[in-house]
């Protein structure tokens, strides 16, 4: 069955600069979300999507934006980026919301130098 | 704002055992949904389990099984005839009807021993 495509895998960036990410959810499902992962820590809700449409917001920094286009695919961008924002960037996507489970990609490990 | 607590940061299992990783939660809240992520140290996210706060009956899949106790506010993961392939981290989660920001426990390193 089809997966959860994040790329790319790994991205090595430097302080200040910008980076997307892109996520292409499982066909037919109608929500994406965005986590990010520290070292060591548990993952950390960012943003989501249903239809299209942001729907919650969670521990998103100002530098970061997100969106979902009409073919349901997402891009995370990040600009500024800080030593910090090192972490494995999780994309996952459900068929509604509420009790539905929800289904993760293999992460976009993000270092920055 | 819900909160999701695993005590236990290490587990040990013998090969073909069961063991129970816990996972307790506190929210106000009455429609919720339970979920069990299994992380190994190749990193990706696989889900496991689910269990609906208004789910009678405990839900299984395979050798997983959650336990949940709902005055307790416990939902502890079951899973039976450990497998080497088990040996991962352990993430209980927690998501509240209404909103799509899933919260996380600290997680539990399982590790099968042969």
């Amino acid at each position: 069955a089809a997966g959860v495509i994040q790329s790319p895998r790994h991205l090595i960036k430097e302080k200040r600069e910008t980076a997307t990410l892109k996520c292409y959810p499982i066909p037919r499902h109608d929500t994406v979300y965005w986590y990010q992962q520290g070292p060591g820590q548990d993952p950390q809700f960012l943003i989501s999507f249903y239809e299209k449409m942001q729907s919650d917001k969670g521990s998103i920094p100002d530098r970061f934006s997100a969106q979902q286009f009409s073919d349901y695919h997402s891009e995370l961008n990040m600009s500024s980026l800080e030593l910090g924002d090192s972490a494995l960037y999780f994309c996952a996507s459900s068929l509604g919301g509420g009790n539905q489970p929800q289904h993760f990609g293999d992460g976009t490990r993000l270092s920055i130098l | 704002a819900q909160k999701i607590t695993q005590t236990q940061p290490g587990m040990f299992v013998q090969e073909k055992e069961a063991v129970t990783l816990d996972c307790t939660y506190d929210t106000s809240d009455q429609s919720y949904g339970l979920f069990w992520y299994k992380q190994p140290s190749s990193g990706e996210m696989i889900f496991l389990i689910y269990q609906g706060s208004y789910d009678e009956q405990n839900a299984t899949e395979g050798r997983y099984s959650l336990n949940f106790q709902k005055a307790r506010k416990s939902a502890n993961l079951v899973i039976s005839a450990s497998q080497l392939g088990d040996s991962a981290m352990y993430f209980c989660a927690m998501r509240l009807y209404n909103n799509n920001d899933m919260r996380f426990g600290a997680g539990t390193r399982l590790t099968v021993k042969p």
